[in-house]
Parts: C-alpha cells; sequence; structure tokens
C-alpha cells in the first residue's frame, strides 16, 4: 500500500512569505506527527495529532508555525512570515493504533528560505 | 523532559566489521526504544524496537541491547555491508508517543 507522501518535495520562497507543507498519512493511521530536520541535526518535534483529541502542539517554536489536520486524514504545516532560521527538512510520520510504536516517515519537504 | 545522548556521531568502519551505536536517556519512566535507518534524501525507516520488559531484541545481523538500570541502550549491526551506510538514529519515549531521538550516527561502511 501506499506509505506517507509529502508535497511539495521542494519549496524556496522568500524571506517573509508564508509556506503551507502538506502531509497524507497512511490510511487509517490514527496519529500524525510533524519534526523539523536541520542539516546535520536530530529530529526536532513540532506537533502531534491523536485521533480526535486536541494537538500537543508543544514542540511548535513560535507562534508563526500551525498546523491543522483535516477529517483525521491529510495534515497542513504553516509558517508564517518565514525567516531564514527555518530553512530545514520537515518531516511528517503516522502511525497506527496506541499500542503500536512503529512511526511511518515521510520523504520530507526541504524548505529554503532566502 | 526526556534527553537522549547519541554516540558517536560518525562511525567508519570496514565491511564485515562490526559497528556499535549507544545512546543513554535520562526519563526512567521511559520505556519504548526504536532505532531508526535514514538513507539520503528519504525518510527514517524503523529498523528495530525494544520495550523496557525485555534487555535483549535480534534481528538477523542487527540487535539492540537495552540497560534500564543505566538508562541506556545500543545498536549492534555485525557482518556489515555497504548497504548499511546511513545516518541512524535512537529514540526513547513514554508509551507510543512523542518520541525524544538522539541527534544521529553516520556510519560509513568502506568496501
Amino acid at each position: 500500500g501506499a506509505g506517507v507522501s509529502q508535497s511539495p518535495s521542494n519549496k524556496v520562497t522568500e524571506k517573509g512569505k508564508d509556506v503551507e507543507l502538506r502531509c497524507d498519512p497512511i490510511s487509517g493511521h490514527t496519529a500524525l506527527y510533524w519534526y523539523r530536520q536541520s542539516l546535520g541535526q536530530g529530529l526536532e518535534f513540532l506537533i502531534y495529532f491523536q485521533g480526535n483529541s486536541a494537538p500537543d502542539k508543544s514542540g511548535l517554536p513560535s507562534d508563526r508555525f500551525s498546523a491543522e489536520r483535516t477529517g483525521g486524514s491529510v495534515s497542513t504545516l504553516t509558517i508564517q512570515r518565514t525567516q531564514q532560521e527555518d530553512s530545514a527538512v520537515y518531516l511528517c510520520a503516522s502511525r497506527g493504533g496506541r499500542g503500536s510504536g512503529e512511526q511511518y516517515f515521510g520523504p520530507g519537504t526541504r524548505l529554503t528560505v532566502t | 523532559g526526556e534527553n537522549v545522548e547519541q554516540h558517536p556521531s560518525t562511525l567508519s568502519v570496514q565491511e564485515g566489521d562490526s559497528a556499535v551505536i549507544k545512546c543513554t536517556y535520562s526519563d526512567s519512566a521511559s520505556n519504548y526504544f526504536p532505532w531508526y535507518k535514514q538513507e539520503l534524501g528519504k525518510g527514517p525507516q524503523l529498523i528495530i524496537d525494544i520495550r523496557s520488559n525485555v534487555g535483549e531484541k535480534k534481528d538477523q545481523r542487527i540487535a539492540v541491547t537495552l540497560n534500564k538500570t543505566a538508562k541506556h541502550f545500543s545498536l549492534h549491526i555485525t557482518e556489515t555491508q555497504p548497504e548499511d551506510s546511513a545516518v541512524y538514529f535512537c529514540a526513547a519515549s513514554k508509551g507510543s508517543y512523542i518520541p525524544t531521538f538522539g541527534r544521529g550516527t553516520s556510519l560509513i561502511v568502506h568496501p
């Protein structure tokens, strides 16, 4: 079956512009995560959605970052007024039921802010 | 919150040698420890995981060991092959929820 997909694969934007990154999780997966990976760094947690519960936004670095998950499926990460330090790879992952630990990652969106 | 330290940051071995990557964690309540492999241009992929009720788990050439008392766990790859070259991440979490990742180890296997 299809894995996690993300679009676009690459995004170049000018400082100050808004960007939207999309994630299509594996069908039926109830949990969805967004991470940020800077060059040579580990995975920085951003936000976590689980079913219909309120999302855990504790990893969002500033109020310029927000995310939505519509209908328990597709998710969009929005970065407003982008800054150069926002340049990174943004990874999305989905996970099955609460008893399942494995996260399935998408290929990521490489964001470059010029 | 949880803090995960991973060493080494880079590991270079000859094909056929063994490779060991070590991680420590700080929160004694963490009970799920996955390892991910990330190839260039791709997202991480789970290769093995272990829960706190066991001390060791093996899957062909890879194994993970867990020492709950010392709060550390390790990934062991035997008979390394060039296709094992990648970045490896360890992680720790309570349940399956929000893992804390290590900073990664770049493994280079020389033919």
